[in-house]
């Protein structure tokens, strides 16, 4: 079945750099973009950007720009968001999520991985 | 950026009730919207799609409408499984920005 798999939880320290992976099952890999967002503790949602694993093309938010790199490693049908110089509100669960598309024009985000817990403290 | 808005940002409801949750953006969106229904501790579900397709799996009981800025998704007879929170999302432009959601308790 088609699945993202994402690992439970990281604690990092304010400075560091946490990497985030997510990886796809069940469907081609280079087929669809894959979104990241995140949900800080008790908050709402928000989109941090995307990656064509194709071609490695990225949107990025422009709140993100310079902190954050989306990667994929098309062998081993994997996706990475790097977010550097954590601070202590970058704490929040970390999702995955494949786009939906239709003729290329994105609809929705319908598979989702089960969140990475990013937790930065001192 | 296109900013989102959601309206109630919470509501109590009945099983059986009709709810209707309100999202307008900061600018005409062409349709391009999503609905995703989430649960606490679980990641976000797509129920609607461009506005009011419905999602392959989702019951009938939701649905959407609207165009420009002004969106609605509406549950016509509330069940136990849809107390949750409702998010909208553009995806008429990047950044895909999400309302703040809309969180949908027993009354």
């Amino acid at each position: 079945q088609v699945q993202l798999v994402q690992f439970g939880a990281e604690m990092k320290k304010p400075g560091a750099s946490v990497k985030v992976s997510c990886k796809a099952s069940g469907y081609t890999f280079t087929g669809y973009y894959m979104y990241w967002v995140r949900q800080a503790p008790g908050q709402g949602l928000e989109w941090m950007g995307r990656i064509n694993p194709d071609s490695g093309g990225t949107n990025y938010a422009q709140k993100f720009q310079g902190r954050v790199t989306m990667t994929g490693d098309t062998s081993i049908s994997t996706a990475y968001m790097e977010l550097s110089r954590l601070r202590s509100d970058d704490t929040a669960v970390y999702y995955c999520a494949r786009e939906a598309a239709i003729v290329g024009a994105p609809y929705g985000m319908d598979v989702w991985g089960q969140g990475t817990t990013v937790t930065v403290s001192s | 950026d296109i900013q989102m808005t959601q309206s109630p940002s919470s509501l109590s409801a009945s099983v059986g009730d009709r709810v209707t949750i309100t999202c307008r953006a900061s600018q005409g969106i062409s349709n391009s919207l999503a609905w995703y229904q989430q649960k606490p501790g679980k990641a976000p579900k797509l129920l609607l799609y461009a506005a009011s397709r419905l999602e392959s799996g989702v019951p009938s009981r939701f649905s959407g409408s609207g165009s420009g800025t002004d969106y609605t998704l509406s549950i016509s007879s509330l069940q136990p499984e849809d107390f949750a929170t409702y998010y909208c999302q553009q995806f008429y432009s990047t950044p895909f920005t999400f309302g703040p959601g809309t969180k949908v308790d027993i009354k």
